[in-house]
């Protein structure tokens, strides 16, 4: 119930095009989802996360889609641009405990130029 | 303002010895959680420390233990090392109770041979 599942493990997309990565979770009681980036060498950066309150987040080229009654969430990578080319995690915590981060499988993302 | 700190960058033990990693959080951070990433498992929660005490802990034995000191510093030691502990563990800092997001640091990259 603690799991995290993340499709696709690697996506390959031109350039200008849209990546859309997914998850999903079981336990009800994750109320945090944010996004991971990472590059090969580098600890994960937050990109963006959401909380089930809203069921779209933006920013920039970024989009969290949420879906409570799903129990789904996707980002989605407007315009992609091969600087974009990294492993994608999502995650998922409670507010209580909220540092301990549930993280799904991780995605590696090639944008082609 | 200076990001997650994590020394030494790279290690290389023998099976058996023992090793202590070390995690500077961002100055006013006084979470620091501590992740184990292997290709096979993922991104995995070991532990967190707030305010010097162990808050929430994961699902690994014993030999993986830590502590957080009065600057919030925290250090993580694994014990009588296996093959397996080879993985790139990551510290990762917040302010604990004012918003949940989590900054990580490069990480050690621990090498058991």
């Amino acid at each position: 119930q603690q799991q995290v599942k993340q499709s696709p493990q690697s996506l390959i997309v031109q350039k200008g095009g849209i990546s859309i990565i997914n998850c999903a979770y079981e336990n009800t009681a994750f109320d945090y989802f944010p996004w991971y980036q990472q590059f090969p060498g580098k600890g994960p950066a937050l990109l963006i996360a959401i909380r089930p309150d809203v069921s779209e987040k933006k920013e920039g080229r970024f989009t969290i889609s949420f879906n409570k009654s799903a129990k789904q969430f996707s980002l989605h990578i407007m315009d992609s641009q091969p600087g974009d080319s990294a492993t994608y995690f999502c995650a998922a915590s409670m507010m209580v405990g909220a540092q301990k981060l549930v993280f799904g499988q991780g995605t590696r993302l090639t944008i082609n130029p | 303002k200076a990001g997650v700190t994590q020394t030494p960058r790279y290690l290389i033990k023998t099976r058996g010895q023992q090793v202590t990693l070390s995690c500077s959080p961002i100055s006013g951070h006084r979470s620091v959680s501590w992740y184990q990433q292997t290709p096979g498992q993922g991104l995995q929660f070991l532990f967190e420390y707030f305010s010097e005490t162990q808050r929430n802990k994961g699902n690994f034995p014993g030999r993986f233990s830590g502590r957080q000191f009065s600057n919030s510093r925290s250090e993580m030691n694994v014990s009588t090392l296996e093959l397996g502990d080879s993985a790139l563990y990551l510290c990762a800092s917040s302010k604990r109770g004012q918003g949940t997001e989590a900054f990580f640091g490069q990480g050690t990259r621990l090498t058991v041979v």
